[in-house]
């Protein structure tokens, strides 16, 4: 079945640094690709998304390219902020899950001053 | 406009009472999802209705587990004789279409659920 691969937290960054966090998939056909984080104490929040390969989502500075030929939607966002400390899952919808999302589980992101 | 809103947000619940969860998606909103979450996990999908009918209730982990959506809007999820291992937080989404994978599912705040 469809799975989604998120790296390990937690991530400890300063501000202004560089941020990836990888997710690989695996899944039928053509899936949705999606970016959700969890502030402290709020709930989950749609980040980005892209439904077909080669499309880049972004969104507040993050960006993530559907890459079908390494099953991979990695996050990116060149300069961090303290504001960006949150919990970021990357999930699917595709067409064995149809309608589920399928999650990772999660990258705790702490981003220092 | 209004997003998704849950109630309780917080239920403390002894080991053999049942439970109500209260869902109410974003008006207009076709599909509506229930997910688990537990601690330091991914939410896992338990159920999905699209307006009443329910279409899928293969993530339900036990039939004490029960979901309804009568007429098309506010959902409830409802937990007999609670047991420990049913301690998470209850996730509800809503999205716009039915049965469209493309579509994006917007989340209410969860509601915490501890069984004692």
């Amino acid at each position: 079945g469809d799975s989604v691969t998120q790296m390990e937290g937690p991530v400890t960054l300063s501000e202004e640094a560089f941020l990836t966090i990888n997710c690989t998939y695996t899944a039928t056909g053509y899936p949705s690709l999606f970016w959700y984080v969890q502030y402290p104490g709020e709930g989950l929040q749609l980040l980005l998304k892209a439904t077909k390969a080669d499309d880049k989502g972004s969104n507040k500075g993050f960006e993530a390219t559907y890459r079908k030929e390494t099953t991979s939607f990695h996050l990116e966002k060149g300069s961090v902020q303290v504001s960006d400390s949150a919990v970021y899952f990357c999930a699917l919808s595709g067409v064995d899950s149809n309608y589920q999302l399928i999650w990772g589980a999660g990258t705790k992101l702490i981003i220092k001053p | 406009g209004a997003g998704v809103s849950q109630s309780p947000r917080y239920k403390v619940a002894k080991r053999g009472q049942d439970v109500a969860l209260r869902c109410d998606p974003i008006s207009g909103h076709v599909s509506l999802f229930w997910y688990q979450q537990a601690l330091g996990q991914g939410p896992e999908f338990l159920t999905y209705f699209q307006n009443e009918a329910q279409l899928d209730k293969s993530g339900l982990p036990s039939d004490r587990f029960f979901a309804e959506r009568p007429e098309g809007s506010v959902s409830t999820l409802k937990i007999q004789r609670t047991q420990q291992e049913d301690s998470a937080v209850y996730l509800c989404a809503s999205s716009l279409e039915g049965l469209a994978f493309r579509d994006t599912q917007y989340f209410g705040p969860g509601t915490r659920l501890t069984v004692l």
